[in-house]
């Protein structure tokens, strides 16, 4: 199967703070997208991005299919993003990263 | 609007004692799919149905079934559940399994199942 790692595990911001979160995968894919997980533990479509840059208000993504990564921005980040972010990847099935715990404090 | 929905929100079941979480979806794609998820851990796919077209992952316990009566419908079932099923578990759907940009993912709340 197709192996996906996502760094850094842990991050803790101030608010306000920018971060990268960056998503590595083993093979081709034809699907990539990020989650958020809340605290409650819904996941949370953020991005559909196997290739290219999409924005969506502070966040923003970027994969490169060639280079087998995506990142993921977060801009002048909130207590509300707190949670996990993942990427998910398929080709014929999907694959879940490790995960980036983040966590935003006051 | 919910779009998958999965009830209910948390379940609490006995050693052995069989329990359905079930899952409905007002998409109507194609696929769904159930996850196991453990503490601290990522989302790890049990099974997936395409229509009717049952989908095993190869290390998904025997204890795991599922039950797919309708576009709209899918169910969990576990027969004998252990101290080890306690996980959250998410239901998804998605329109296509395989092609481009018509496998996007979309997860209900999930169901966390505590078994004493």
């Amino acid at each position: 199967g197709i192996q996906v790692e996502q760094s850094p595990p842990d991050l803790i911001l101030q608010e306000g703070a920018n971060s990268t979160l960056r998503c590595n995968f083993s093979d081709s894919v034809n699907n990539l997208q990020w989650f958020h997980q809340n605290p409650w533990g819904q996941l949370i479509n953020l991005f559909y991005i196997p290739s290219g840059t999409k924005q969506n208000g502070r966040l923003s993504a970027t994969t490169v299919a060639t280079e087998r990564y995506s990142l993921l921005y977060i801009s002048s980040s909130q207590t509300t993003d707190s949670g996990v972010y993942f990427c998910a990847v398929a080709s014929n099935q999907f694959y879940f990263g490790t995960g980036t715990s983040l966590t935003v404090i006051p | 609007d919910a779009m998958v929905i999965q009830n209910p929100r948390y379940q609490v079941t006995q050693f052995g004692k069989p329990v359905t979480l079930s899952c409905s979806q007002t998409l109507n794609h194609n696929v769904m799919y159930w996850y196991q998820q453990k503490s601290s851990q990522a989302p790890k796919l049990l099974f997936h149905y395409y229509d009717k077209d049952f989908n095993n992952e190869a290390d998904t316990p025997d204890n795991f079934q599922s039950r797919r009566p309708n576009t709209s419908f899918c169910f969990l079932d576990i027969r004998s559940p252990g101290l080890g099923d306690a996980a959250m578990y998410l239901c998804a759907t998605s329109r296509d399994p395989l092609g481009p940009a018509k496998n996007i993912q979309y997860f209900g709340a999930g169901t966390r199942l505590s078994v004493l």
